[in-house]
């Protein structure tokens, strides 16, 4: 079993929708989760981070951490084409010697006019 | 803020000679750098960290003599791939953490073809 797996997709969705993204792990000493947005032939961009599980809105992007299900979401709001990108989960344990990101796959996702 | 600029963003280069990659962080101070390949349609896989100053750790499987990771500075790591051959070719994407932050952020990345 993968320690982070992630549904590769892909998703497709008219503008204006609501998407949900998830990743599922399976490694309980995690601690901090991460969203990148990947365009294509670029490198990832940090969109949010959250720390213990609940929920964290920033804009448009809602990340949510269920730990007791080993399982994180982001959603977007009010998708738009420029959405259109791979969006990848990560993970960490602790900092120092122990701060190394675990990727998921990535979803690439198409946000359509 | 929290700038990453890799460079080049491509390059073509020659089975047998090497190539250097240049990751810099423009406003933040790094003090732990990764290098990343992401073969297309996959994850990032992590080849090696670096803290400034110190010997790269490599993650397992990767070759330590063949992709070079320097990282001089506080702001500047590089990657070289030496002795390239067509099998190199792929997409490597840096990413630099300051000790103060949770999170790390990403260059641009370098796509690699050796022809």
């Amino acid at each position: 079993q993968k320690e982070v797996e992630q549904d590769p997709g892909p998703l497709s969705v008219p503008e204006g929708a609501i998407v949900s993204l998830n990743c599922t792990y399976s490694n309980s000493a995690f601690q901090y989760f991460m969203w990148y947005r990947q365009y294509s032939r670029k490198g990832p961009e940090l969109l949010m981070y959250t720390y213990s599980s609940g929920n964290k809105e920033d804009g448009r992007f809602t990340a949510q951490v269920d730990k007791s299900s080993k399982y994180i979401s982001l959603f977007i709001r009010d998708s738009q084409p420029s959405d259109s990108a791979t969006y990848l989960c990560a993970m960490r344990m602790g900092g120092g010697s122990n701060y190394k990101l675990t990727f998921g796959k990535g979803t690439l996702l198409t946000v359509n006019p | 803020g929290a700038v990453v600029s890799q460079h080049p963003s491509w390059v073509i280069c020659k089975s047998g000679t090497s190539v250097k990659i240049e990751c810099r962080s423009l406003d933040f101070q790094a003090t732990t750098m990764f290098w990343y390949r992401q073969f297309p349609k996959q994850s990032l896989m992590l080849m090696a960290t670096s803290n400034e100053g110190s010997k790269a750790t490599y993650e397992q499987g990767v070759e330590k003599d063949k992709f070079l990771i320097n990282h001089a500075s506080l702001t500047l790591s590089t990657l070289t791939v030496t002795s390239a051959h067509p099998e190199d070719s792929s997409f490597y994407i840096c990413s630099a953490k300051q000790d103060t932050r949770v999170e790390a952020f990403f260059g641009q990345g370098t796509r690699l073809t050796v022809v």
